[in-house]
C-alpha cells in the first residue's frame, strides 16, 4: 500500500463543476503539500498545510489530521485548470513522498 | 526573485553512459531535492543536500550521487545509465522543511 493515496486517478468535468480530490495518507506528517503539473513537467506549488482549512482564489485546501486525509476543490471549474493534481506529505528525511497524482480535464 | 532553474530541459543518452544534470535553487534556499519520475507515476525522492552535505537518500543506488555547491546549485550524476532510468528529473530548493518548495520544470532523459 502507497504511503499517499490519491482519489480519482482521473477525473473529467465540463466548465463550471465543482471538483474535488482526494488525499489519504498513513505516515505522520509535519505538513501536506498541494502541487500542480502542467504537461511539460513543471511543477507549481499550490497549498501546503498542517491543519484546518487554506483558500486561493477559486481553490480550497481542507486537511482533517485525525482522519489523515485531504481534499482539494475547485469551484467553478475552467479548461485552464486541466493539469495533474499531485498530494505529497513531507517525509522523515525532509523530503516529500508524493501521491501518484489525478489528472482533471475541463471540457469547455 | 529568480526561481529554479534545470538543464538541460531534454537528453537523449545511450544504455552505459554517464549523464550529470544541474539546478540552480532559488535565491536563498539552502537546501535541494532531486526527484525521479517515471511517466504517470509521482516523483520519488532521490536524494536532498542541505549546506553542501548531502542530509537525505531515497531507494536509489550508488550511482545515482550528487554534489551541492557553495552557491547552493546542484548536480545530479548518473553513472552506468540503463532504460529504465529514463524519466523526468526534477530538482526542488526550499530554506527548510516548513517554509515549502520551489520546483524547477524539470529535465527529461531518455536513455536508447
Amino acid at each position: 500500500k502507497n504511503e499517499v493515496e490519491q482519489s480519482p486517478q482521473n477525473l473529467t468535468a465540463q466548465e463550471g463543476e465543482f471538483i474535488t480530490i482526494n488525499c489519504s495518507y498513513s505516515v505522520g506528517i509535519s505538513a501536506l503539500h498541494w502541487l500542480q503539473q502542467h504537461p511539460g513537467g513543471g511543477i507549481v506549488s499550490l497549498f501546503m498545510l498542517s491543519s484546518g482549512k487554506k483558500k486561493h482564489g477559486r481553490l480550497i485546501a481542507t486537511i482533517n489530521i485525525q482522519e489523515k486525509h485531504s481534499s482539494l476543490h475547485i469551484t467553478a471549474s475552467h479548461p485552464r485548470d486541466s493539469a495533474v493534481y499531485i498530494c505529497a506529505v513531507g517525509g522523515s528525511q525532509g523530503n516529500l513522498i508524493f501521491g501518484k497524482g489525478t489528472k482533471l480535464s475541463v471540457k469547455p | 526573485e529568480t526561481g529554479v532553474t534545470q538543464s538541460p530541459t531534454h537528453l537523449i543518452k545511450t544504455r552505459g553512459q554517464q549523464v550529470t544534470l544541474r539546478c540552480s535553487s532559488q535565491s536563498g534556499h539552502n537546501t535541494v531535492s532531486w526527484y525521479q519520475q517515471a511517466l504517470g507515476q509521482g516523483p520519488q525522492f532521490i536524494f536532498q543536500y542541505y549546506r553542501e552535505e548531502e542530509n537525505g537518500r531515497g531507494n536509489f543506488p550508488p550511482r545515482f550521487s550528487g554534489l551541492q555547491f557553495p552557491n547552493y546549485s546542484s548536480e545530479l550524476n548518473v553513472n552506468a545509465l540503463e532504460l529504465d532510468d529514463s524519466a523526468l528529473y526534477l530538482c526542488a530548493s526550499s530554506l527548510d522543511s516548513l517554509s515549502g518548495y520551489t520546483f524547477g520544470s524539470g529535465t527529461r532523459l531518455t536513455v536508447v
